[in-house]
């Protein structure tokens, strides 16, 4: 069965204070790691997808790189509206669930000015 | 461009009443698929679609039933609510054309008392 963790599950930052947020897996043949942002009262918002250890992308303050067993989600310089949840999710290989994500509870990010 | 679009926004019931969940995407994606959001809980799949014309369970099926009306739309029914199915729902649908991002709604908060 697929998991994943993420950690921790709320953190807080001042503003411009640089962090990482962690994301673990088991997956059954990793066909993608997603990186997403929820705001308060709104549904996910896409950031990256991921799929071979090593590789790296970019967004604004964001970073996401990928090993084979976990991810991190590195924010450079944060500001206040970089505040919300973030969820990552894997997908496997195959299986009965075509296309399913299974996603990790979140990290509560709050950057104070 | 409206993405992905879900009624109703808010919704109280009352055990043992039925209702439907609405959701319809203009990205013409083939895939789609229906979760449900609970505190520490994570983001679980109840059914999906992977094309036009079929459906399949997801992890929390269970006192839920669904229907692919077309390519654009995909609703989500409660038979006999039950206060368990107090959560967030979120419809989403996936783009095989570009890394085979899954796209969310907006979500539909229901209450069942």
């Amino acid at each position: 069965e697929d998991q994943v963790t993420q950690s921790p599950e709320a953190l807080r930052l001042q503003e411009g204070e640089s962090s990482s947020l962690n994301c673990s897996y088991t997956v059954s043949g990793l066909r993608g790691l997603f990186w997403y942002r929820q705001d308060p009262g709104k549904g996910p918002e896409f950031l990256f997808t991921l799929y071979s250890a090593g590789e790296e992308k970019e967004k604004e303050r964001l970073k996401a790189t990928l090993t084979k067993k976990e991810s991190f989600l590195h924010i450079t310089a944060p500001k206040p509206e970089d505040s919300a949840t973030y969820l990552c999710a894997v997908r496997n290989a195959g299986g009965t669930s075509y296309g399913k994500l299974t996603f990790g509870q979140g990290t509560i990010l709050t950057v104070h000015p | 461009n409206a993405g992905v679009t879900q009624t109703p926004k808010f919704q109280v019931l009352k055990t043992g009443q039925s209702m439907t969940l609405q959701c319809a995407q203009d990205m013409n994606h083939n895939s789609m698929y229906w979760y449900r959001q609970d505190p520490g809980m994570g983001l679980r799949l109840i059914y999906y679609s992977a094309s036009e014309g079929t459906t399949d369970k997801g992890e929390v099926p269970n006192g839920y039933n669904v229907s692919r009306l077309n390519k654009r739309e995909f609703s989500l029914r409660l038979e006999s609510a039950a206060p368990s199915q107090t959560s967030v729902y979120f419809c989403a649908s996936r783009d095989f054309n570009s890394g085979n991002t899954i796209y969310f709604g907006e979500g539909s908060w229901l209450t069942v008392v």
